[in-house]
């Protein structure tokens, strides 16, 4: 099974900073990463896919990168809706795992 | 719009059988695969399982391969997760997710909270 270790656990940072979320993986996924994000009492949603495919719908402050074992997720300027927990995943087999999280709050 | 509608919250005893489910509408069922994850209180997300409801086609995380059984019935568009005897530690929130052309998790149901307690 695929371990993904998300850094660091927590980001404490002010709006109009920028984000910079880590998610490694043991072994290669190579594109095959997503980035969600949870608030309190919802499901996931999906931001980012393959690596750095914007889902539907999510701004363009937020953007991955990375392929292989090592992926980043930034977010540009943070606003006060994202504030909240995010999960990378990956899907490179059948055993789909996500990672511990990060939660980004306010500093 | 794709929708993914989860049962209510269950409240169970230990050793007790239940089986939650996952009503999808707005796009054709038996084309897309649903997956279940786990989010143990105040803790991560855990993928456990996915299934084609096209033709049941199945597949279990390792650890929770014999501890879960997943399944769908294609004729009323839901899925389910079912446990044949609960412990205290399946207390946790279970949310359903489809997944969407992309090969990713795009659409997710509301959750559906188990508390197992003697």
């Amino acid at each position: 099974e695929i371990v993904l270790t998300q850094s660091p656990a927590t980001l404490s940072l002010s709006p109009g900073e920028r984000a910079t979320l880590s998610c490694r993986a043991s072994q290669s996924v190579s594109s095959y990463l997503a980035w969600y994000q949870q608030k309190p009492g919802q499901a996931p949603r999906l931001l980012l896919y393959d690596a750095s495919n914007r889902a539907t719908g999510i701004p363009a402050r937020f953007s991955g990168s990375g392929s292989g074992t090592d992926f980043t997720l930034t977010i540009s300027s943070l606003e006060p809706e994202d504030f909240a927990v995010y999960y990378c995943q990956q899907r490179s087999n059948w055993a789909l795992t996500f990672g511990g999280g990060t939660k980004v709050e306010i500093k | 719009e794709v929708q993914l509608v989860q049962s209510g919250a269950e409240v169970k005893k230990p050793g007790e059988s239940l089986k939650i489910s996952c009503k999808g509408s707005g796009y054709s069922f038996t084309s897309y695969w649903i997956g279940w994850a786990r989010q143990m209180p105040g803790r991560g997300l855990e993928w456990m399982g996915i299934i084609y409801p096209g033709n049941s086609d199945t597949r279990y995380s390792p650890s929770f391969q014999g501890q879960v059984t997943i399944s769908a019935d294609k004729s009323i568009s839901t899925a389910y997760l079912q446990w044949s005897s609960l412990k205290a530690s399946d207390t946790a929130m279970y949310y359903c997710a489809r997944r969407d052309g992309s090969g990713w998790c795009s659409s997710w149901g509301q959750g559906t909270l188990v508390t197992v307690s003697s």
